[in-house]
């Protein structure tokens, strides 16, 4: 099994440009959770979904949005990304919320 | 908002010494989980507690959670050099979805 997915693995952009995060899971997980992770401040929730078709806010949610259209993925958007927003993206996928989460490799995401 | 406080944010010790790191909730959690994540990877579940006073041992890591249900403890008896990297506490709050993490202990271990 592949576990957790992202891609890409790195990327840059300019100040204005949009992109898409994907993230993908291989084991039937319910809940998905997108992250970033900057020096300093740990790992901050972004988005996360408790099941297909559903998503919600976490803790520092401006300037992103997520899709999950199928259980299988999870989708963070940046419609116009800014320098504030350069940063490891990770996603992670738990079975249920009171479950372990497995990770991706992560995304190292540039905006200039 | 809902908060995981970790401390301390450093810690650098030389081998065979111990080394412990907190962690604390505003708010009652479900669980608690620990996380450990090498230099450049990605965190790697280490263990979970769920019940009020809870201790765990895996080896030489001892993992503890308060009568509370609000704040946490792992320590790590006569470190290692292979125990180097950055360990994260993440808990769910009660009646959310969420796994809130604490910004992370980065261990050093001088040979």
């Amino acid at each position: 099994n592949a576990g957790v997915t992202q891609t890409p693995k790195f990327r840059v952009l300019k100040t204005g440009q949009s992109m898409t995060l994907l993230c993908a899971q291989d084991m039937n997980h319910e809940y998905m959770y997108w992250y970033r992770q900057d020096p300093g401040m740990g790992l901050r929730l972004i988005h996360y979904s408790v099941g297909e078709g559903t998503t919600a806010k976490g803790e520092v949610p401006d300037g992103y949005n997520v899709s999950r259209l199928k259980k299988q993925n999870f989708l963070l958007g940046l419609e116009s990304a800014a320098p504030s927003q350069t940063s490891v993206y990770f996603c992670a996928s738990s079975f249920q919320g009171t479950t372990e989460a497995f990770f991706g490799q992560g995304t190292r995401l540039t905006v200039v | 908002g809902q908060q995981v406080m970790q401390i301390p944010q450093y810690q650098h010790v030389q081998e065979g010494e111990d080394f412990t790191t907190y962690c604390n909730s505003s708010t009652t959690l479900s669980n608690i989980q620990w996380y450990k994540q090498r230099p450049g990877g990605h965190p790697v579940f280490l263990i979970q507690l769920v019940k009020s006073g809870e201790v765990k041992k895996q080896k030489r890591l001892t993992f503890q959670f308060g009568e509370a249900k609000k704040n946490s403890s792992l320590h790590i008896t006569a470190t290692q050099t292979t125990d180097v990297g950055t360990y994260f506490c993440a808990g769910k709050p009660s009646n959310t979805g969420k796994l809130i993490f604490g910004q992370g202990t980065t261990l050093q271990v001088k040979p």
